[in-house]
Protein backbone atom coordinates (compact mmCIF):
# COMPACT_ATOMS: atom_id res chain seq x y z
CA UNK A 1 0.00 0.00 0.00
CA UNK A 2 1.73 3.46 -0.86
CA UNK A 3 1.37 5.62 1.98
CA UNK A 4 1.49 8.77 -0.70
CA UNK A 5 -0.76 8.13 -4.16
CA UNK A 6 0.06 10.32 -6.81
CA UNK A 7 -2.62 11.01 -9.83
CA UNK A 8 -3.00 10.68 -12.81
CA UNK A 9 0.23 8.63 -13.43
CA UNK A 10 0.59 9.79 -16.96
CA UNK A 11 -0.15 12.99 -18.54
CA UNK A 12 0.36 13.97 -21.96
CA UNK A 13 -0.99 17.31 -23.04
CA UNK A 14 -0.17 20.32 -25.88
CA UNK A 15 1.69 23.05 -25.01
CA UNK A 16 -0.09 25.86 -23.71
CA UNK A 17 -2.67 24.00 -22.08
CA UNK A 18 -3.49 23.94 -18.08
CA UNK A 19 -3.21 20.83 -15.61
CA UNK A 20 -3.08 19.74 -12.27
CA UNK A 21 -1.35 17.19 -10.65
CA UNK A 22 -2.35 15.57 -7.40
CA UNK A 23 -0.57 13.83 -3.98
CA UNK A 24 -2.55 12.26 -1.58
CA UNK A 25 -2.40 10.07 1.25
CA UNK A 26 -4.34 8.86 4.09
CA UNK A 27 -2.07 10.12 6.61
CA UNK A 28 -1.13 13.81 7.77
CA UNK A 29 2.18 15.16 7.03
CA UNK A 30 4.47 18.00 8.76
CA UNK A 31 5.66 18.74 5.03
CA UNK A 32 5.48 17.65 1.99
CA UNK A 33 7.98 18.72 -1.26
CA UNK A 34 7.60 18.61 -4.76
CA UNK A 35 10.11 17.44 -7.42
CA UNK A 36 10.38 17.12 -10.84
CA UNK A 37 12.61 14.54 -12.74
CA UNK A 38 13.53 14.44 -16.02
CA UNK A 39 15.15 11.58 -17.87
CA UNK A 40 18.45 10.26 -17.23
CA UNK A 41 18.78 12.66 -14.12
CA UNK A 42 18.14 12.84 -10.37
CA UNK A 43 15.30 14.52 -8.66
CA UNK A 44 15.23 18.51 -8.32
CA UNK A 45 13.17 20.22 -5.43
CA UNK A 46 10.69 22.95 -6.77
CA UNK A 47 9.22 23.50 -3.46
CA UNK A 48 8.54 22.59 0.45
CA UNK A 49 5.14 23.26 1.67
CA UNK A 50 4.63 23.58 5.56
CA UNK A 51 1.29 24.93 6.64
CA UNK A 52 -1.74 23.69 5.96
CA UNK A 53 -4.14 25.46 3.31
CA UNK A 54 -0.81 27.05 1.65
CA UNK A 55 -0.29 28.36 -1.26
CA UNK A 56 3.37 28.75 -2.93
CA UNK A 57 3.99 29.93 -6.73
CA UNK A 58 6.80 29.55 -8.73
CA UNK A 59 6.33 31.55 -12.16
CA UNK A 60 3.88 29.41 -13.91
CA UNK A 61 3.44 26.29 -10.95
CA UNK A 62 1.38 27.20 -8.25
CA UNK A 63 1.70 24.25 -5.09
CA UNK A 64 -1.05 23.64 -2.42
CA UNK A 65 -0.65 21.83 0.76
CA UNK A 66 -4.37 20.94 1.94
CA UNK A 67 -5.97 21.96 4.99
CA UNK A 68 -5.48 18.93 7.20
CA UNK A 69 -2.35 18.31 5.50
CA UNK A 70 -3.16 15.50 4.12
CA UNK A 71 -2.81 16.34 0.09
CA UNK A 72 -1.33 18.68 -1.94
CA UNK A 73 -1.42 19.60 -5.79
CA UNK A 74 0.22 21.36 -8.49
CA UNK A 75 -1.18 23.25 -11.10
CA UNK A 76 0.80 24.49 -14.16
CA UNK A 77 -0.85 27.12 -16.37
CA UNK A 78 0.37 27.46 -19.86
CA UNK A 79 2.58 24.32 -19.96
CA UNK A 80 5.75 24.09 -21.74
CA UNK A 81 7.91 21.18 -23.43
CA UNK A 82 10.21 22.40 -20.69
CA UNK A 83 8.28 20.75 -18.05
CA UNK A 84 8.54 17.86 -19.35
CA UNK A 85 9.39 15.04 -16.74
CA UNK A 86 8.30 12.87 -13.63
CA UNK A 87 6.97 14.94 -10.96
CA UNK A 88 7.14 13.59 -7.48
CA UNK A 89 5.80 14.28 -3.97
CA UNK A 90 7.36 12.83 -0.69
CA UNK A 91 6.66 13.95 3.00
CA UNK A 92 7.59 13.01 6.49
CA UNK A 93 5.22 12.52 9.37
CA UNK A 94 7.30 14.47 11.92
CA UNK A 95 10.90 15.71 11.67
CA UNK A 96 12.24 12.02 12.82
CA UNK A 97 10.73 10.18 10.51
CA UNK A 98 12.36 9.05 6.81
CA UNK A 99 10.80 10.98 3.70
CA UNK A 100 8.49 9.13 1.52
CA UNK A 101 8.13 9.42 -1.87
CA UNK A 102 5.25 8.82 -4.01
CA UNK A 103 5.36 6.73 -7.32
CA UNK A 104 5.25 9.97 -9.25
CA UNK A 105 3.04 11.79 -12.51
CA UNK A 106 4.88 11.39 -15.34
CA UNK A 107 3.98 14.73 -17.77
CA UNK A 108 4.83 14.93 -21.54
CA UNK A 109 4.09 18.16 -22.88
CA UNK A 110 3.61 18.82 -26.87
CA UNK A 111 5.41 21.26 -28.77
CA UNK B 1 31.95 21.41 -8.40
CA UNK B 2 28.93 22.00 -6.93
CA UNK B 3 25.76 20.49 -5.18
CA UNK B 4 25.72 17.17 -5.54
CA UNK B 5 28.31 14.68 -7.77
CA UNK B 6 27.88 10.73 -8.49
CA UNK B 7 31.04 9.17 -10.49
CA UNK B 8 30.30 6.91 -12.19
CA UNK B 9 27.03 8.02 -14.64
CA UNK B 10 26.87 4.25 -16.02
CA UNK B 11 28.12 1.14 -14.95
CA UNK B 12 27.87 -2.57 -16.64
CA UNK B 13 28.74 -5.32 -14.29
CA UNK B 14 28.70 -9.17 -14.06
CA UNK B 15 26.90 -10.56 -11.40
CA UNK B 16 30.64 -11.92 -10.07
CA UNK B 17 32.20 -8.46 -10.26
CA UNK B 18 32.90 -5.67 -7.16
CA UNK B 19 32.40 -1.91 -7.93
CA UNK B 20 31.89 0.48 -5.79
CA UNK B 21 29.69 4.11 -6.84
CA UNK B 22 31.08 7.16 -5.07
CA UNK B 23 29.24 10.49 -4.17
CA UNK B 24 30.17 13.45 -3.02
CA UNK B 25 28.13 16.83 -1.87
CA UNK B 26 29.26 20.48 -1.61
CA UNK B 27 26.80 21.93 0.29
CA UNK B 28 27.96 21.65 3.62
CA UNK B 29 25.41 18.98 4.62
CA UNK B 30 25.21 16.64 7.41
CA UNK B 31 23.36 13.75 6.02
CA UNK B 32 23.32 11.77 3.25
CA UNK B 33 21.39 9.30 1.19
CA UNK B 34 21.22 6.06 -1.21
CA UNK B 35 17.94 5.53 -3.23
CA UNK B 36 17.20 3.27 -5.93
CA UNK B 37 14.96 4.09 -8.28
CA UNK B 38 13.20 1.08 -10.75
CA UNK B 39 11.06 1.72 -13.53
CA UNK B 40 7.63 1.74 -12.36
CA UNK B 41 8.43 1.65 -8.47
CA UNK B 42 8.81 4.59 -6.40
CA UNK B 43 12.43 5.37 -4.84
CA UNK B 44 13.30 3.43 -2.04
CA UNK B 45 15.42 4.40 1.07
CA UNK B 46 18.31 2.12 0.92
CA UNK B 47 20.46 3.97 3.54
CA UNK B 48 21.10 6.96 5.62
CA UNK B 49 24.13 8.53 7.36
CA UNK B 50 24.06 11.27 9.76
CA UNK B 51 27.31 12.84 11.08
CA UNK B 52 29.12 9.92 9.32
CA UNK B 53 26.46 7.38 11.42
CA UNK B 54 24.17 5.13 9.60
CA UNK B 55 21.06 5.56 10.90
CA UNK B 56 18.65 3.80 8.66
CA UNK B 57 19.21 0.28 6.75
CA UNK B 58 15.85 -0.21 4.85
CA UNK B 59 16.41 -4.14 4.96
CA UNK B 60 19.07 -3.81 1.92
CA UNK B 61 20.72 -6.96 0.89
CA UNK B 62 24.27 -7.46 2.36
CA UNK B 63 25.50 -7.68 -0.80
CA UNK B 64 24.83 -3.72 -1.07
CA UNK B 65 27.61 -2.08 1.36
CA UNK B 66 27.36 1.70 2.10
CA UNK B 67 30.83 3.28 3.33
CA UNK B 68 30.52 6.99 5.01
CA UNK B 69 34.10 8.24 5.63
CA UNK B 70 32.62 11.99 6.10
CA UNK B 71 29.70 14.31 6.18
CA UNK B 72 30.91 15.10 1.89
CA UNK B 73 31.56 11.87 0.79
CA UNK B 74 29.58 8.10 0.31
CA UNK B 75 30.10 5.48 -1.62
CA UNK B 76 27.67 2.26 -2.13
CA UNK B 77 30.05 -0.69 -2.59
CA UNK B 78 28.50 -3.47 -4.76
CA UNK B 79 29.50 -7.45 -5.09
CA UNK B 80 27.90 -10.14 -5.86
CA UNK B 81 25.02 -8.53 -7.46
CA UNK B 82 21.83 -9.85 -9.01
CA UNK B 83 20.18 -8.59 -12.65
CA UNK B 84 17.01 -7.46 -10.68
CA UNK B 85 19.50 -4.86 -9.11
CA UNK B 86 19.66 -3.08 -12.34
CA UNK B 87 18.23 0.17 -11.55
CA UNK B 88 18.93 4.16 -11.22
CA UNK B 89 20.58 4.64 -7.97
CA UNK B 90 20.39 8.52 -6.38
CA UNK B 91 22.73 9.92 -4.02
CA UNK B 92 20.81 12.89 -1.98
CA UNK B 93 22.02 15.49 0.70
CA UNK B 94 20.64 17.57 3.65
CA UNK B 95 20.83 19.59 6.28
CA UNK B 96 19.66 17.94 9.76
CA UNK B 97 20.44 15.22 12.30
CA UNK B 98 17.52 13.25 12.11
CA UNK B 99 16.32 10.73 10.36
CA UNK B 100 14.09 12.87 8.03
CA UNK B 101 14.74 16.25 6.50
CA UNK B 102 12.31 18.27 4.86
CA UNK B 103 14.47 18.82 1.64
CA UNK B 104 16.96 16.73 -0.15
CA UNK B 105 19.12 17.57 -3.24
CA UNK B 106 20.40 14.69 -5.29
CA UNK B 107 23.14 13.84 -7.71
CA UNK B 108 22.17 12.71 -11.62
CA UNK B 109 22.30 9.18 -10.35
CA UNK B 110 24.58 6.04 -11.72
CA UNK B 111 22.61 4.20 -13.93
CA UNK B 112 23.58 0.65 -13.01
CA UNK B 113 23.22 -2.53 -15.02
CA UNK B 114 23.96 -6.45 -14.36
CA UNK B 115 24.57 -8.65 -16.88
Amino acid sequence: TQLLEQSPQFLSIQEGENLTVYCNSSSVFSSLQWYRQEPGEGPVLLVTVVTGGEVKKLKRLTFQFGDARKDSSLHITAAQPGDTGLYLCAGAKTSYDKVIFGPGTSLSVIP
Amino acid sequence: ETGVTQTPRHLVMGMTNKKSLKCEQHLGHNAMYWYKQSAKKPLELMFVYNFKEQTENNSVPSRFSPECPNSSHLFLHLHTLQPEDSALYLCASSHGGGTASYEQYFGPGTRLTVT
